[in-house]
């Protein structure tokens, strides 16, 4: 079967660094997503990874391992209006984007 | 301008009733979905859609059913409505696949379905 396992719910404290993890096991891999979702509204996308090593854009950085079915999201000098749901996401052989439940981040001053 | 929008934003309504819930994109992509977030926030694609090809998640049942009127709609129809249906409803859109980079999908604002 396909899965993607992420932390339910992570807490940290506004200007500090955090890194949700994100680990998968997919019928083939073609990217990886990564997505913010603020409480009752739509996801919107943040970063692709197919690559390994690690992309950044501002205070927000995505990693992949392709070996070992891993990737963060490390986010810097939190703001509290980063307290959001961190979702995972892996296109497989088929091209179907498998989703994962979701981090939420809760980002304390 | 909004480029994934869905109506209505709230709809409650009882059980054993039909309804409809529509989306549009302006951004001229090939390809609409329709997710479903149930309160434990895990997203579940329903379907996708392009001019070509239905993909059903197989695990829907058969009272859900999209129609497409056209290519930058998608809506979707529930038949008789069940208490286990409320969640809210995400219409998105993309790309057709060139490379994966095209999947990224914007969603549209959810609707919030509750079945009473």
């Amino acid at each position: 079967g396909q899965n993607i396992d992420q932390p339910t719910e992570m807490t940290a404290t506004e200007g500090a660094i955090v890194q949700i993890n994100c680990t998968y096991q997919t019928s083939g891999f073609n990217g990886l997503f990564w997505y913010q979702q603020h409480a009752g509204e739509a996801p919107t996308f943040l970063s692709y990874n197919v690559l390994d090593g690690l992309e950044e854009k501002g205070r927000f950085s995505s990693f992949l391992s392709r070996s070992k079915g891993y990737s963060y999201l490390l986010l810097k000098e939190l703001q509290m209006k980063d307290s959001a749901s961190y979702l995972c996401a892996v296109i497989d052989s088929n091209y179907q984007l498998i989703w994962g439940a979701g981090t939420k981040l809760i980002i304390k001053p | 301008d909004t480029a994934v929008s869905q109506t209505p934003k709230y709809l409650v309504t009882q059980m054993g009733n039909d309804k409809s819930i529509k989306c549009e994109q302006n951004l001229g992509h090939d390809t609409m979905y329709w997710y479903k977030q149930d309160s434990k926030k895990f997203l579940k694609i329903m379907f996708s859609y392009n001019n070509k090809e239905l993909i059903i998640n197989e695990t829907v049942p058969n009272r859900f059913s999209p129609k497409s009127p056209d290519k930058a709609h998608l809506n979707l129809h529930i038949n008789s409505l069940e208490l286990g249906d409320s969640a809210v409803y995400f219409c998105a859109s993309s790309r057709s696949p060139d490379s994966a980079l095209l999947y990224e999908q914007y969603f549209g604002p959810g609707t919030r379905l509750t079945v009473t």
